[in-house]
């Protein structure tokens, strides 16, 4: 079966710190994206990578950059966590072959910044 | 660019009754549409998608939507609500070009014994 797994379910750091959230999937997706999701908001797309070491920037990227070194992990980085970047962030892969192609998703990381 | 609106926030509908979650789109060209929903504590699962092979799609657990061009619309419904019901649901639409999805804001359906 499909899987999408993040690192951490929930995670508390301070203002400041430098924060990874990590990504891994098993399909063999060669897209990989990373979202917030905010009451009332939806979803907003951060980062998106279509293979390694490449990558484009979503709606938000402020604030934030990303990692593919591997096919199977993408990584989301928080260069100096502020308290607006306390969230929900939500992983998903798909495969490259057409925009119809769902997207999986992980379960999610909870961020609290204090 | 493409973009869907989901109509109300918050549904709150009795066990066995109809469930009807409002999603409108604005396309350019031809649109992917999808419902995902998202059960406490979870992230987002695949409950169906319209990729223009059939106008009613039918996906899992008893929901399937309808998508009616002339009213750029893509409603999601089941016909008997059960308590598992609950959860959170976006409708989302493929942009063009890319594989990028945008989200709608979001519908709670809340199910009453």
């Amino acid at each position: 079966d499909v899987k999408v797994t993040q690192s951490s379910r929930y995670l508390v750091k301070r203002t400041g710190e430098k924060v990874f959230l990590e990504c891994v999937q098993d399909m063999d997706h060669e897209n990989m994206f990373w979202y917030r999701q905010d009451p009332g908001l939806g979803l907003r797309l951060i980062y998106f990578s279509y293979d390694v070491k490449m990558k484009e920037k979503g709606d938000i990227p402020e604030g934030y950059s990303v990692s593919r070194e591997k096919k199977e992990r993408f990584s989301l980085i928080l260069e100096s966590a502020s308290t607006n970047q306390t969230s929900m962030y939500l992983c998903a892969s798909s495969q490259l072959n057409g925009a119809n192609q769902p997207q999986h998703f992980g379960d999610g990381t909870r961020l609290s910044i204090l | 660019a493409q973009s869907v609106t989901q109509l109300g926030s918050h549904v709150s509908v009795s066990e066995g009754a109809l469930v009807l979650l409002r999603c409108n789109y604005s396309s350019s060209v031809p649109p992917y549409l999808f419902w995902y929903v998202q059960y406490p504590n979870q992230g987002l699962q695949l409950l169906l998608k319209y990729t223009s092979a059939a106008t009613l799609v039918k996906g899992i657990n008893g929901f399937e939507a309808e998508f009616k061009k002339s009213e750029t619309s893509f409603h999601l419904t089941k016909p008997s609500a059960h308590m598992s019901d609950a959860a959170e649901y976006f409708c989302a639409i493929t942009r063009s070009n890319d594989y990028k999805l945008s989200f709608g804001a979001g519908t709670t359906v809340t199910v009453r014994a």
